[in-house]
């Protein structure tokens, strides 16, 4: 596609449900993000995937969360056992390369646990 | 203290001034520094990015660094009521990797 792709846009699960977010970079793009926005707030970093090297998951809130990135390109964010609190919109985003100047990003997918 | 600090606002400006957009970073020894606009319900997109000391411009759009003050600015000249968006700071700390840190931002309506 012609954009970061990321499904499904919404996402309503049940709270200590397991629910996957997907994501799907632009063709070429070795390096890829993902962010958590929570209602009125900035982006907080959770895991950066670049080529095949060891992902940073220095942002990773908890053990319930986990990611990959199979064949260096859709990734794949994972939350086990879903809190109230994980409500949220989770952003995608993907660049040429980690030096490149520009992150291009998905639409994002709104998560809410009830 | 938060790697990248903003003004979380909300600054108010009339249409046709000058609105300016401040943020500092704790990291020294960061090199990339970006500004995001974000449309309320929409995704981050560019404005600028700028990597040495001193002014920046493109357009209506001027990035500042002061690295010895560890602070970015963006200033925005003749200010229209379509630049009203959540503005954000983004910061590439030194601290290996690649990983791209963001702030809160900073809430900009401009007033017709």
């Amino acid at each position: 596609g012609a954009g970061v792709s990321q499904s499904p846009s919404n996402k309503v699960t049940e709270k200590g449900k397991d629910v996957e977010l997907r994501c799907d970079p632009i063709s070429g793009h070795t390096a890829l993000y993902w962010y958590r926005q929570s209602l009125g707030q900035g982006l907080e970093f959770l895991i950066y995937f670049q080529g095949n090297s060891a992902p940073d998951k220095s942002g990773l809130p908890s053990d319930r969360f986990s990611a990959e990135r199979t064949g260096g390109s859709v990734s794949t964010l994972t939350i086990q056992r879903t809190q109230q609190e994980d409500s949220a919109v989770y952003l995608c985003a993907s660049s040429f390369s980690p030096r490149a100047t520009e992150a291009f990003f998905g639409q994002g997918t709104r998560l809410t646990v009830v | 203290q938060k790697e990248v600090e903003q003004n979380s606002g909300p600054l108010s400006v009339p249409e046709g001034a000058i609105a300016s957009l401040n943020c500092t970073y704790s990291d020294r020894g960061s090199q990339s520094f970006f500004w995001y606009r974000q449309y309320s319900g929409k995704s981050p997109e560019l404005i600028m990015s700028i990597y040495s000391n001193g002014d920046k411009e493109d357009g209506r759009f001027t990035a500042q660094l002061n690295k010895a003050s560890q602070y970015v600015s963006l200033l925005i000249r003749d200010s229209q009521p379509s630049d009203s968006a959540t503005y954000l700071c983004a910061v590439r700390p030194n601290t290996g990797g690649f990983k791209t840190i963001f702030g809160a931002g900073t809430r900009l309506f401009v007033k017709a």
